[in-house]
């Protein structure tokens, strides 16, 4: 893989602060994003997921936006805990009926007590 | 309901042996993915499964890679021989027939030495 992957922009937030991860994506014909939390040693946990039809999306403490004209996706996470430390992926599914995800670089978050 | 089980979730061979890893998706999820995670990247599919069919595998490595889905439920994903650079997490994600959303279980770190 290329050696900018080894080097993850990296996120440090106070506890109760909030959280702004960004991403960009890369197809405009990508038509469902997903944000996913990956913690050391496990899996892709899902977070939440935006369809190209809507801007904005609420779960309990976060919020997807998204931009379609700049190609921008963004996660809020509101009152961030020790908990959401770990490394949030999103990814794009590009175009109806590829059920292809395409995974932006991730962003580290850390939660400083 | 249980989620995506794999196995193992380590494993440490030589370079030039076979290993093989085993996935069980979630319960009626028609869809499966096989990923390559490499250290602080994004998830790369390998291969995807419609039931027992391999729909996209144009990033799986042929020639030392393969995998099997016969029933249409759990899958295995076979290096032969490993080299070094294989070294990485192997992810496998489902997903259910009426949603885009896929599953991750918790992945096997592969060390080739």
């Amino acid at each position: 893989g290329e050696s900018v992957g080894l080097h993850l922009p990296t996120l440090s937030v106070q506890e109760g602060d909030n959280s702004i991860i960004n991403c960009a994506y890369s197809n405009s014909a990508s038509d469902y994003f997903i944000w996913y939390k990956q913690e050391s040693g496990k899996g892709p946990q899902f977070i939440i997921d935006i369809r190209s039809n809507m801007d904005k999306r609420q779960g309990q403490r976060v919020t997807v936006l998204l931009n379609k004209t700049v190609k921008h996706l963004s996660l809020q996470i509101a009152a961030t805990q020790p908990g959401d430390s770990a490394v949030y992926f999103c990814a794009e599914m590009g175009g109806s009926g590829t059920y292809k995800y395409i995974f932006g670089t991730g962003t580290r978050l850390k939660v400083l007590a | 309901e249980a989620g995506v089980v794999q196995s193992p979730r380590y494993k440490i061979i030589e370079k030039k042996q076979p290993v093989a890893f085993w996935c069980n998706p979630i319960s009626g999820h028609n869809t499966l993915y096989w990923y390559r995670q490499n250290l602080g990247q994004g998830p790369e599919l390998l291969i995807r499964y419609e039931n027992e069919e391999a729909v996209d595998d144009s990033q799986l490595p042929k020639d030392r890679f393969s995998a099997e889905r016969l029933k249409g439920v759990d899958s295995t994903l076979k290096i032969q021989p490993a080299e070094l650079g294989d070294s990485a997490v192997y992810l496998c994600a489902s997903m259910g027939f009426s949603t885009d959303t896929q599953y991750f279980g918790p992945g096997t770190r592969l060390t080739v030495l």
